[in-house]
This record gives structure tokens, C-alpha cells and sequence, in this order.
């Protein structure tokens, strides 16, 4: 089945660090992948929506300086968290699809960050 | 903008029993619904994909159906075991996705 990789699991850095994000179509091409936040013991919330090739679109209230998407390859997505702080510490998930929003959406196993 | 809730938000439940979980959603207009698993600290895990002309998808002890029309879903787990303790998390797809509240549930054996 369609495989989602994402790396780093667990990132622990300082304040002021910029922290980036993979996250892979091991066995296909996903010309839109999708960027979560989720906070403890809460659902996901959409970030951005990665496109290949173009810029990504944000959701409202998600800095896009903040968070630099780059959607270099139809299999690779990366997400840049810049100069982080305490309150960017968080759990991030991708999913892409091999058709886009209306099929089956695969996610990646996310990446707990933590700003000290 | 699509609402999505999930109830009830935690579920304790013996071994072996038949449970069912609920989500419901704000506008009809969807592509599909999906149902997720989420252990702690971890990524989704897809269960079942309902298409906005079906009525229900089953895998398994799981079967979950749908009522566009309602804006209801429901996710229905037969014999429950320890190892189905998790969250459950709905998600619908419009324009883009939209993730429930989740519901935490727990299997004592």
C-alpha cells in the first residue's frame, strides 16, 4: 500500500533554531501533500497545503514565514519551522495522496517537537 | 466553514463488547469520510474509507456507515479488544480535510 515517510519522529533543539520537516511518497507521486499541527489531546489542525512546483497555501493564522513550505519533487515536502520558540513545540503530521483530496489520504508517523 | 464532532470523547468499554462511535458533520457537501486510528505519540493509521455515494465500508470487526444526508457517520467495532484501545479520529474531505474532535477509547481486558 501507499507508504507516507516522514523524518525526523523527535526533535529537541533550542530556542532560535530552525527546524525542517521531510516527509515522502515512498511508492508514489503526490503532487499535494498536506502539512497538520496537533496539540495534546487534540485533533489535527491543517497548516498549509503543499503543491509541487508552486507555492503553498495557508491556512488562516499560520504564518507562512514562520513556516516554510518546499514541495521541490512529486515526492518530497518539507517543512521548515524558522527561528522556533517554546510555542511552536508541537506534534506535525503530512499526508499526501496519490489523487489528491478526494481519495484516500496517507500519513506520515509525525514529528514531536519540542523548543527548550 | 465544515464542522466535524465526534461522540463521546472518551469510551471505556470491557473486553469483547460491540461499541459503536459517532461523528457528525456540518455541510453534506463532501467527497468522502474517512476513519482513522491514532495510538499516542503517533501518526494516523487509515481504517476505512466511505465514498459520498456509499452507505457503508466494512473491514474486519469494523464496519462504519454513512448518512450524507444527516451529516452522521458512525463507526461500529464488534468485539473489542484490548489492542483497540486508541483514538479514533473522523475526517471528511471537501475542499480540503477536516478532522473530528476524536474519541479516546479504552479496552480493559
Amino acid at each position: 500500500g501507499a507508504v507516507v515517510s516522514q523524518h525526523p519522529s523527535w526533535v529537541i533543539c533550542k530556542s532560535g533554531t530552525s527546524v525542517k520537516i521531510e516527509c515522502r511518497s515512498l511508492d508514489f507521486q503526490a503532487t499535494t501533500m498536506f502539512w497538520y499541527r496537533q496539540f495534546p489531546k487534540q485533533s489535527l489542525m491543517l497548516m498549509a497545503t503543499s503543491n509541487e512546483g508552486s507555492k503553498a497555501t495557508y491556512e488562516q493564522g499560520v504564518e507562512k514565514d514562520k513556516f516554510l513550505i518546499n514541495h521541490a519533487s512529486l515526492t518530497l515536502s518539507t517543512l521548515t519551522v524558522t527561528s522556533a520558540h517554546p510555542e511552536d513545540s508541537s506534534f506535525y503530521i503530512c499526508s499526501a495522496g496519490s489523487q489528491g483530496i478526494n481519495q484516500p489520504q496517507h500519513f506520515g508517523d509525525g514529528t514531536r517537537l519540542s523548543i527548550l | 466553514k465544515q464542522e466535524v464532532t465526534q461522540i463521546p470523547a472518551a469510551l471505556s468499554v470491557p473486553e469483547g463488547e460491540n461499541l459503536v462511535l459517532n461523528c457528525s458533520f456540518t455541510d453534506s457537501a463532501i467527497y468522502n469520510l474517512q476513519w482513522f486510528r491514532q495510538d499516542p505519540g503517533k501518526g494516523l493509521t487509515s481504517l476505512l474509507l466511505i465514498q459520498s455515494s456509499q452507505r457503508e465500508q466494512t473491514s474486519g470487526r469494523l464496519n462504519a456507515s454513512l448518512d450524507k444526508s444527516s451529516g452522521r457517520s458512525t463507526l461500529y467495532i464488534a468485539a473489542s479488544q484490548p489492542g483497540d484501545s486508541a483514538t479514533y479520529l473522523c475526517a471528511v474531505s471537501g475542499n480540503q480535510f477536516y478532522f473530528g474532535t476524536g474519541t479516546s477509547l479504552t479496552v480493559i481486558p
